[in-house]
């Protein structure tokens, strides 16, 4: 699976946009992108995943690049309940498990 | 909701003791995993299952091992816990998406403290 490179941390103000950006640029051209979240100690939450065109349901919008090297996670309107740690992660099909790197802490202000 | 439990959600162990943790998922996935996550490693695979007693290592099996006699349990042994193994322990089960895509869903944790 290709490695992804995400910033440590980041803030955002409640009701404002939070986007947390994802390096990935070896990219295959058979691997999705795929975000996940962990919330303080609980297990971690599947988010969106995409493989090159944008995509969007309930919870976020995800941007891919037209070359697939770097992804945006758009989360349009912050709460305070959408404090956690932020995944990014590529991997093709297949049973293997994903792997999870360090992620991205987002504290959301009040 | 994928319909995954663990139990117990909560153990304390003394180091040599065998401990069993249990993954129950009512939904018939195939696929079924056991993470451990630590401090400063995120999370790890142990190992996982692709089908009954079809089962297969992660990158950090040494000292576990995992049966699956029916689709809805996934069970992780610890022959003789060590503090090394001191850790919070996820299952999860894959979900066929879109296309050749998966994603993966995971129970709430276990909280292993070996003493």
């Amino acid at each position: 699976d290709a490695k992804t490179t995400q910033p440590p941390s980041m803030d955002c103000a409640e009701g404002r946009a939070a986007n947390l950006p994802c390096n990935h640029s070896t990219i295959s051209g058979n691997e999705y992108v795929y975000w996940y979240r962990q919330i303080h100690s609980q297990g971690p939450q599947y988010i969106i995943h995409g493989l090159k065109n944008n995509e969007t349901n309930e919870m976020a919008s995800l941007i891919i690049t037209e070359d697939r090297k770097s992804s945006t996670l758009i989360l349009p309107h912050a709460t305070l309940r959408d404090t956690a740690v932020y995944y990014c992660i590529v991997s093709a099909t297949g049973r293997r498990a994903l792997t999870f790197g360090s992620g991205t802490r987002l504290q959301v202000q009040p | 909701d994928a319909g995954i439990t663990q139990s117990p959600r909560h153990k304390v162990t003394e180091t040599g003791t065998p401990v069993t943790l249990r993954c129950h998922q009512t939904e018939n996935h195939r696929y079924m995993y056991w993470y451990r996550q630590d401090p400063g490693h995120g999370l790890r695979l142990i190992h996982y299952s692709y089908g009954v007693k079809d089962t297969d290592k992660g990158e950090v099996s040494d000292g576990y091992s995992v049966s699956r006699s029916k689709t809805e349990d996934f069970l992780l042994t610890l022959e003789s816990a060590t503090s090394s193994q001191t850790s919070v322990y996820f299952c999860a089960i894959r979900e066929t998406g879109t296309g050749s895509s998966y994603e993966q869903y995971f129970g709430p944790g276990t909280r292993l403290t070996v003493t």
